[in-house]
């Protein structure tokens, strides 16, 4: 299975400030035949399901934010908060799903300091 | 606007069979473009993939090895929705479970984009 590793476990962030989480795939998860990674980010809050925010490791999902942004290929990968806004408190979740089973990172949680 | 709607118990018994239903609106569970999956969470496993069934001409299924064993996904397509069924539960398997839509078009899938509400499931006699 690709293990996901996600940095930093958790994180304290002024509002308005920029919020970065990592992750890494112990393999890569780029995808030769259309050249796309396979890995998502997705926010959960308390009570709630995870909601997806990026596929294909920079595509945002309709309707989420602009502020929010995937970058990364290969192994490495990042999600960034541009200006952190009260409503962005969460879990933070990376996955792989080049190859099965899908696997997760362990979660990043977003405070405010 | 794809909509899914759990349904089961809360509560299993050590060594029976956990069973929870997603019913699907907007979407179709024989729907060539799409996924079908199960997901759990716990604090001590925390998301963890479960299973998906799918159809591309035909049915297919496909678990992880981790409950390949004791795990089955199943669709129904008369009343729109798959089941999750895990035989011989135990207390490890107390989590919240989720089921959810990964749409897949030829060669190309992207984000589990449509979840559930979430059935907390105890294992405890």
């Amino acid at each position: 299975d690709i293990v996901m590793t996600q940095s930093p476990d958790s994180l304290a962030v002024s509002l308005g400030e920029r919020a970065t989480i990592n992750c890494k795939s112990s393999q890569s998860v780029l995808y030769s035949s259309d050249n796309k990674n396979y890995l998502a980010w997705y926010q959960q809050k308390p009570g709630q399901p995870p909601k997806l925010l990026v596929y294909w490791a920079s595509t945002r999902e309709s309707g989420v934010p602009d502020r929010f942004s995937g970058s990364g290929s290969g192994t490495d990968f990042t999600l960034t908060i541009s200006s952190l806004q009260p409503e962005d408190v969460a879990v933070y979740y990376c996955q792989q799903y080049y190859s099965s089973p899908d696997t997760f990172g362990q979660g990043t949680k977003l405070e405010i300091k | 606007q794809v909509q899914l709607q759990q349904s089961g118990p809360g509560l299993v018994k050590p060594s029976q069979t956990l069973s929870l239903t997603c019913a699907i609106s907007g979407d179709s569970v024989s729907s060539n473009s799409a996924t079908w999956n199960w997901v759990r969470q716990s604090p001590s496993r925390g998301l963890e993939w479960l299973g998906r069934t799918y159809y591309k001409s035909k049915w297919y299924n496909d678990y992880a090895v981790s409950v390949k064993s004791r795990i089955n996904i199943n669709p129904d397509t008369s009343k729109n929705q798959f089941s999750l069924q895990l035989n011989s539960v135990t207390p490890e398997d107390t989590a919240v479970y989720y089921c959810a839509r990964r749409i897949a078009v030829a060669r190309t899938a992207y984000g589990l984009d449509v979840w559930g509400q979430g059935t907390t499931v105890t294992v405890s006699s």
